[in-house]
């Protein structure tokens, strides 16, 4: 059963500790990305990567950084020069150059919440 | 960079009701999406439309490829309360492209 895997669903930090979100795919998928979604906010762009050992920054990546060592693995790490990191993440994956284009595939999510 | 706009943002309606929302860009696109978020989860693909003009439906839910390509509507006949959730357009241009979202419409429908 093909499927993205975000995890944990709930995570709790303190203010000034690194975290990290892992992001497994069994797809099959060349790309990933990672979006944060704040409440009642639409989907920001925080890294993204499309093939292994490679990856770009989005529209909002000050903070964050990221892995692609290997296919089925897309850790993001949320540091401490994150200023504001409560918010929902959600990684997705894309497998360019098919023949129909079906857009990304999500994960369910992990919601991060700084105490 | 591309943007898309979507309206309404918000709708509260009434269970049984339809439902018409829409997406606009400054912007061509060969591929529309509509994805639909339930709360505390992640965006589910609901429609992909391939063709300027083209009509595609899944269950009650309608949408459409607009003529110039630079819109999509989304339709949703007699709502029930499971539908509740923020509805996202997307656009993309190929399929080596990033997929451009728009900032969703929130439905909350009322039994």
């Amino acid at each position: 059963d093909g499927g993205i895997t975000q995890s944990p669903k709930y995570l709790f930090r303190k203010e000034g500790q690194n975290v990290t979100l892992s992001c497994e795919q069994n797809l099959n998928h060349d790309a990933m990305y990672w979006y944060r979604q704040d409440p009642g906010q639409g989907l920001r762009l925080i890294y993204y990567s499309q093939i292994v050992n490679d990856f770009q920054k989005g529209d909002i990546a000050e903070g964050y950084s990221v892995s692609r060592e290997k296919k089925e693995s897309f850790p993001l790490t949320v540091t401490s020069a994150q200023k504001n990191p409560t918010a929902f993440y959600l990684c997705a994956t894309d497998d360019p150059g098919r023949e129909a284009n079906y857009g990304y595939t999500f994960g369910s999510g992990t919601r991060l919440t700084v105490v | 960079g591309q943007q898309l706009n979507q309206s309404p943002q918000s709708m509260f309606i009434q269970e049984g009701e339809d439902v018409s929302m829409n997406c606009t860009s400054s912007s061509i696109f060969n591929t529309w999406l509509w994805y639909k978020q339930d709360p505390g989860e992640g965006p589910v693909l609901l429609i992909a439309l391939y063709k300027a003009g083209e009509l595609t439906s899944n269950g009650r839910l309608t949408a459409q490829f607009g003529i110039t390509r630079k819109d999509s509507f989304l339709n949703i006949s007699a709502s029930i309360p499971s539908d509740v959730g923020i509805y996202f357009c997307a656009g993309m241009k190929t399929s080596y492209d990033k997929v451009i979202f728009g900032p969703g419409t929130s439905l909350s429908v009322i039994p």
